[in-house]
C-alpha cells in the first residue's frame, strides 16, 4: 500500500518565522503533490514533482514559498517569512504513473500568529 | 479553464438510505479523469472512485457508484445503504489527461454530508 509521512502534524510558529514543512513518501511513486487547504480557498495545489523534478509550481502563491525534493524519499515546503495568512492544512500527495488514484498524507496543520 | 462546481454545502441522510452527491465540471478536453475523496473529521483525504473520460461503464467500488453523464458534464457520486460513518465532506476532483496521474487535481468546494440514525 502507498504512504505518506509528514511531519510536523502540528505546528505553530509567529509571523515572520521560517516554516519548514516535511514529507516523506514510504512506497514507490513518480509524482509527488504538495497541496494546501483552507476555508476560504479550499484545496488547492501547490506544485507537483515527477522523478523528483519540479513539473508545475504555478500554485505557489508567492516567493515566500519554495519546495525542493532533493532524493524520491523526502520533501520539503519552506515558507520564510510566514505570515498569518498563511495558516492552512497542507497535504503531500504521491502517485504512481500508472494509477489513477493519488495517496494523500495526513497533513500538517500550520497556525501563524 | 478547467472548473469543478459542487452545489450542494451539505447534505442529510437517513442510515441505510441511499444518497447522490451532485458534482459538475467544465472542460474543453477531450481525454480527462473525474475522482471523489472522502474527508472525515479526521483530516486525512481518502480517494474513493475515479472514472476517465472514456470509460464506457459508470465506476463503481462497493457502496460508492459514480453517475458518469458526459453530455451533460457530470460527476456525481451515489454512495448506497448510507451509514454513520459515511457522514465526512466529499470531494470531487477533475484532472487533464486519461490515465495515469501526470497532472494535477482541480478540487470543488466540497460536500459536507451527515447521516442521520
Amino acid at each position: 500500500d502507498a504512504g505518506v509521512i509528514q511531519s510536523p502534524r502540528h505546528e505553530v510558529t509567529e509571523m515572520g518565522q521560517e516554516v519548514t514543512l516535511r514529507c516523506k513518501p514510504i512506497s514507490g511513486h513518480d509524482y509527488l503533490f504538495w497541496y494546501r487547504q483552507t476555508m476560504m480557498r479550499g484545496l488547492e495545489l501547490l506544485i507537483y514533482f515527477n522523478n523528483n523534478v519540479p513539473i508545475d509550481d504555478s500554485g505557489m502563491p508567492e516567493d515566500r514559498f519554495s519546495a525542493k525534493m532533493p532524493n524520491a524519499s523526502f520533501s520539503t515546503l519552506k515558507i520564510q517569512p510566514s505570515e498569518p495568512r498563511d495558516s492552512a492544512v497542507y497535504f503531500c500527495a504521491i502517485a504512481l504513473g500508472s494509477s489513477n488514484e493519488q495517496y494523500f498524507g495526513p497533513g500538517t496543520r500550520l497556525t501563524v500568529t | 479553464a478547467q472548473k469543478i462546481t459542487q452545489t450542494q454545502p451539505g447534505m442529510f441522510v437517513q442510515e441505510k438510505e441511499a444518497v447522490t452527491l451532485d458534482c459538475t465540471y467544465d472542460t474543453s478536453d477531450q481525454s480527462y479523469g473525474l475522482f471523489w475523496y472522502k474527508q472525515p473529521s479526521s483530516g486525512e483525504m481518502i480517494f474513493l472512485i475515479y472514472q476517465g473520460s472514456y470509460d464506457e461503464q459508470n465506476a463503481t467500488e462497493g457502496r460508492y457508484s459514480l453517475n458518469f453523464q458526459k453530455a451533460r458534464k457530470s460527476a456525481n457520486l451515489v454512495i448506497s445503504a448510507s451509514q454513520l460513518g459515511d457522514s465526512a465532506m466529499y470531494f470531487c476532483a477533475m484532472r487533464d489527461g486519461y490515465g495515469g496521474a501526470t497532472n494535477k487535481l482541480i478540487f470543488g468546494t466540497g460536500t459536507l454530508l451527515a447521516v442521520q440514525p
